[in-house]
């Protein structure tokens, strides 16, 4: 069966980086992009970026070019995502969710990491 | 980047009823439109992909129509389980834009 865990809360100060991973069974991990997507208290869902297991490309929504790194490490089909320079607003629940393409006119997130709970605090 | 607009931003109803949620995308997105749900404390679950095709174990009382820039998200016979909040996802494009989402709760 599917499954993606990821990693604990976090905790950090303003200015810190935080790495959060999502570790994927159940599948081939090369075969499906890995999206990020976060959700800030009482919010709603913020689409942040995929990245490409295969060959580890990544795509970002500009507001995070620049502060955001994707990786993985198909040794361990594990894909982890970085936020650096943080800021009280980046509190939020970070979630990797597993994108699914049926047919090449659709495409999905059917599996979604429990999600990471970041505090930036000071 | 395309924007998603959802209406309501919440709404009420009873046990049994219908309801609707519109998503408006801010430029045509053909039919390339997914549906999710969240409860509290708990990641998404996908209900509705290509705008209208049920995912698999979803309830028949879910349902989608749409394409171009309207699309409706429909709950026939709402049940307990139901309420909760909706989200609308474009994937027509980069970013992957998500409506602002619509909260289903109890009247």
């Amino acid at each position: 069966q599917v499954q993606l865990v990821q990693s604990g809360a976090e905790v950090r100060k303003p200015g810190a980086s935080v790495k959060v991973s999502c570790k994927a069974s159940g599948y081939r991990f090369t075969g499906h992009y890995m999206h990020w997507v976060r959700q800030a208290p009482g919010q709603g869902l913020e689409w942040m970026g995929r990245t490409n297991p295969n060959n580890g490309d990544t795509d970002l929504a500009q507001k995070f070019q620049g502060r955001v790194t994707m990786t993985r490490d198909t040794s361990i089909n594990t894909a982890d995502m970085e936020l650096t320079s943080l800021r009280i607003d980046d509190t939020a629940v970070y979630y990797c969710a597993r994108e699914m393409q049926v047919t090449s006119v659709t495409a999905f997130l059917d599996f979604w990491g429990q999600g990471t709970l970041v505090t930036v605090a000071s | 980047d395309i924007q998603m607009t959802q209406s309501p931003s919440s709404l009420s109803a009873s046990v049994g009823d219908r309801v609707t949620i519109t998503c408006r995308a801010s430029q045509t997105i053909n039919t390339y439109l997914n549906w999710y749900q969240q409860k509290p404390g708990k990641a998404p679950k996908l209900l509705i992909f290509a705008a209208s095709t049920l995912q698999s174990g979803v309830p028949s009382r879910f349902s989608g129509s749409g394409s171009g820039t309207d699309f409706t998200l429909a709950i026939s016979n709402l049940q307990p389980e139901d309420f909760a909040t909706y989200y609308c996802q474009h994937y027509y494009t980069l970013p992957r834009t998500f409506g602002q989402g619509t909260k289903l709760e109890i009247k």
